[in-house]
C-alpha cells in the first residue's frame, strides 16, 4: 500500500499570504498524484490532477508541482473562501490511498 | 453539468446489510468507470470499492476493509451504481460519497455526491 504524508496538519494564515502543502509518497507514483479541496459539511472537489494540471473552473491561484514522491500544492493569494482541509489522493496503484489532510484557517 | 445522488444511507444495527444506490446525471454513465468513498465522522477520506466500465468488464477492486463484505455493482440501462453492505460494524459508520471516476478503467475522482450517512449502532 501506497502511504501519503502530508504536511503540515494545520496551518493558519492571513489573506494575501501563499500557502504550500507537501504530500511524500511511500514509493514513487509519477504523476498519479491529485489535490482535493473539502469544506466543512461538503463534499470533495478536485482542484489538481496529475499532480500538475489544473481541474475545470479551479481559480487560478491553486497550482501542484512533482512528481515521483514529492509533491506540493500552492494556493497563491489566500482568499476567505479557501478555509478548508486539503487531500492529497495517488491513483498509481490500489488501493487508493489519501493523505492525512491538512486544515487551512483563515487568521 | 454531472450530477451523482446518492440514497440508501440510514441507521442499521451490527451485523445486518444496507445496499446504497448513485443515481448519475449529465454524462454518460456507462462510459465511467465508479467509485465508493467514505468518510468516518471528523476522520479523512477512504477509498472502498471501484468498478470499472462493461468495456471493462465491469471489473471491481475493492479495499482490505470491506474485501468480502461490500459488492459494488453497476446498472448502466438505469444509470446507478450501487454499493451492497452487508455484516457492518461500527466501524462502518461513515458518510459514504459516489464517485464519478475517469473513462474505463481510469481511476481518477472527477465529480463527487453529496454523500449518504450509514450509522452501524445497536
Amino acid at each position: 500500500e501506497i502511504v501519503l504524508t502530508q504536511s503540515p496538519d494545520f496551518q493558519s494564515v492571513t489573506p494575501k499570504e501563499r500557502v504550500t502543502i507537501t504530500c511524500r509518497a511511500s514509493q514513487s507514483i509519477g504523476s498519479s498524484l491529485h489535490w482535493y479541496q473539502q469544506k466543512p459539511d461538503q463534499s470533495p472537489k478536485l482542484l489538481i490532477k496529475f499532480a500538475s494540471q489544473s481541474f475545470s473552473g479551479v481559480p487560478s491561484r491553486f497550482s501542484g508541482s512533482g512528481s515521483g514522491t514529492d509533491f506540493t500544492l500552492t494556493i497563491n493569494s489566500l482568499e476567505v473562501e479557501d478555509a478548508a482541509t486539503y487531500y492529497c489522493h495517488q491513483t498509481s496503484s490500489f488501493p487508493l490511498t489519501f493523505g492525512g489532510g491538512t486544515k487551512v484557517e483563515i487568521k | 453539468e454531472v450530477q451523482l445522488v446518492e440514497s440508501g444511507g440510514g441507521l442499521v444495527m451490527p451485523g445486518r446489510s444496507l445496499r446504497l444506490s448513485c443515481t448519475g446525471s449529465g454524462f454518460t454513465f456507462g462510459d465511467y468507470a465508479m467509485s465508493w468513498f467514505r468518510q468516518a465522522p471528523g476522520k479523512g477520506l477512504e477509498w472502498v470499492a471501484f468498478i470499472r466500465s462493461k468495456v471493462y468488464d465491469e471489473t471491481a477492486e475493492y479495499a482490505a476493509s470491506v474485501k468480502g463484505r461490500f459488492t459494488i455493482s453497476r446498472d448502466d440501462s438505469k444509470d446507478v451504481a450501487y454499493l451492497q453492505m452487508n455484516s457492518l460494524t461500527t466501524e462502518d459508520t461513515a458518510v459514504f460519497y459516489c464517485v464519478r471516476n475517469g473513462q474505463g478503467w481510469q481511476q481518477l475522482a472527477s465529480y463527487w455526491g453529496h454523500g449518504t450517512l450509514v450509522t452501524v449502532s445497536s
